[in-house]
């Protein structure tokens, strides 16, 4: 079946660090990939998707590219700050489960100022 | 503004009792999932609904049960056959379509004694 499976955490930074949380996958076909990301006490919030390889998604100065050879989907920031510390899941769903999603265990990040 | 809203925020039960978790989402979304989340795990799928009056298991459905009697609600009852309860309860919306992001609620954090 589907699964994502993202780094271990947590990791800490400093503040203005460079950020990289891996994901890769399995899945059958063509997924298309998300990230979310879960701020203290609240649900999961939409922060990028990207729908085809080679796609990059990218939102407040996070990025991710949808790498079909490696079946990778690696998150990035150059700069992080304080308010980025949250929960990060990485996330996949397939054509044939309309949109329900697969989800990664999760990579706790706290940013230190 | 449009969103869903799970209620209570917390909630305390005694082993052996039914108790059942409130989803309501005024999106007009289609689609209605029921995820659970607990530490290390990232989030494993309870239920899920496409449409009204239509409902379908999820990975972990053992010990639950749900309605879809009307499109804006998706109530979760977390029975005393649940060997595990106590965890941290997510309902989220979506149109349904395939690529749809999610959208989620604050959650329900249960703890069952």
């Amino acid at each position: 079946g589907d699964s994502v499976t993202q780094m271990e955490g947590p990791v800490t930074l400093s503040e203005e660090a460079f950020l990289t949380i891996n994901c890769t996958y399995t899945a059958t076909g063509y997924p298309s990939l998300f990230w979310y990301v879960q701020y203290p006490g609240e649900g999961l919030q939409l922060l990028l998707k990207a729908t085809k390889a080679d796609d990059k998604g990218s939102n407040k100065g996070f990025e991710a590219t949808y790498r079909k050879e490696t079946t990778s989907f690696h998150l990035e920031k150059g700069s992080v700050q304080v308010s980025d510390s949250a929960v990060y899941f990485c996330a996949l769903t397939r054509e044939t489960s309309g949109s329900r999603l697969t989800f990664g265990e999760g990579t706790q990040l706290t940013v230190n100022p | 503004d449009g969103g869903i809203t799970q209620s209570p925020k917390y909630l305390f039960r005694k082993e052996g009792q039914n108790v059942t978790l409130s989803c309501e989402q005024n999106l007009n979304h289609d689609a209605m999932y029921w995820y659970r989340q607990d530490p290390g795990q990232g989030l494993r799928l309870i239920y899920y609904s496409q449409i009204v009056n239509d409902f379908q298991k999820g990975d972990i459905a053992e010990g639950y049960s749900v309605s879809r009697e009307k499109k804006e609600s998706f109530p979760l009852t977390v029975t005393s056959a649940q060997k595990n309860p106590t965890a941290f309860y997510l309902c989220a919306s979506s149109p349904g379509l395939y690529n749809s992001p999610l959208h989620f609620g604050n959650g329900t954090r249960l703890t069952v004694t």
